[in-house]
């Protein structure tokens, strides 16, 4: 059974980071492409970004709002996404989603950006 | 940025009745590279539909994708109570990806 737990949200004030974690497990994830998605409270997905396999390359591409503030890579040792987040803004803040592109989601992480 | 508009915003419909959801895009999904999404209230999003006519693992038959181009439509032939839900189209053909701003199919 796939499965995807993310970790590291929480409440952070404005222009701070945080860094969430995505645990895969239940398929190959050195062979998936990756991808975030987020939802502010009450609103509907946004695609934050999605990084291929190393085989393909293994770069990632990033929707415009968090372009050059938000990273994403892979440890495929540890079977394991990040999204790295700086300079947050309140406008950052919803649950954030990991998924293994076309399949599965996990349970999403929420994060606040608020002083 | 291809930009994706669903409609209707909201759609009421009595259990066992036909449900039409579409989504257009802006320009040209590339290669029919287009999925849907059903979320329901609390829960993360589940896919449905992917290259705009597959069905995804134990999705049942009566969730269908159609369209190429710039015109999309999921059908749900017979709505069941489960069905009632928020629904999003996503566009994976061009960087950056996008989704809709999704559809309520709620009971009348």
């Amino acid at each position: 059974e796939v499965q995807l737990v993310e970790s590291g949200g929480g409440l952070v004030k404005p222009g701070g980071s945080l860094r969430l974690s995505c645990a895969a497990s239940g398929f190959t994830f050195s062979n998936a492409w990756m991808t975030w998605v987020r939802q502010a409270p009450g609103k509907g997905l946004e695609w934050v970004g999605r990084i291929k396999t190393k085989t393909d390359g293994g770069t990632a591409e990033y929707a415009a709002p968090v372009k050059g503030r938000f990273t994403i890579s892979r440890d495929d040792a540890k079977n394991t996404l990040y999204l790295e987040m700086d300079s947050l803004k309140t406008e950052d803040t919803a649950v954030y989603y990991c998924t293994s592109t076309l399949c599965c989601w996990g349970q999403g992480t929420l994060v606040t950006v608020s002083s | 940025e291809i930009v994706l508009t669903q409609s209707p915003g909201t759609l009421s419909l009595s259990p066992g009745e036909r449900a039409t959801l579409s989504c257009r895009a802006s320009q040209s999904v590339s290669s029919r590279y287009l999925a849907w999404y059903q979320q329901k209230p609390g829960q993360a999003p589940r896919l449905l539909i992917y290259d705009a006519s597959s069905r995804a693992t134990g999705i049942p038959d009566r969730f269908s994708g159609s369209g190429s181009g710039t015109d999309f439509t999921l059908t749900i032939s017979r709505l069941e109570p489960e069905d009632f839900a928020v629904y999003y189209c996503q566009q994976y053909g061009s960087s950056p990806w996008t989704f809709g701003q999704g559809t309520k199919v709620e009971i009348k």
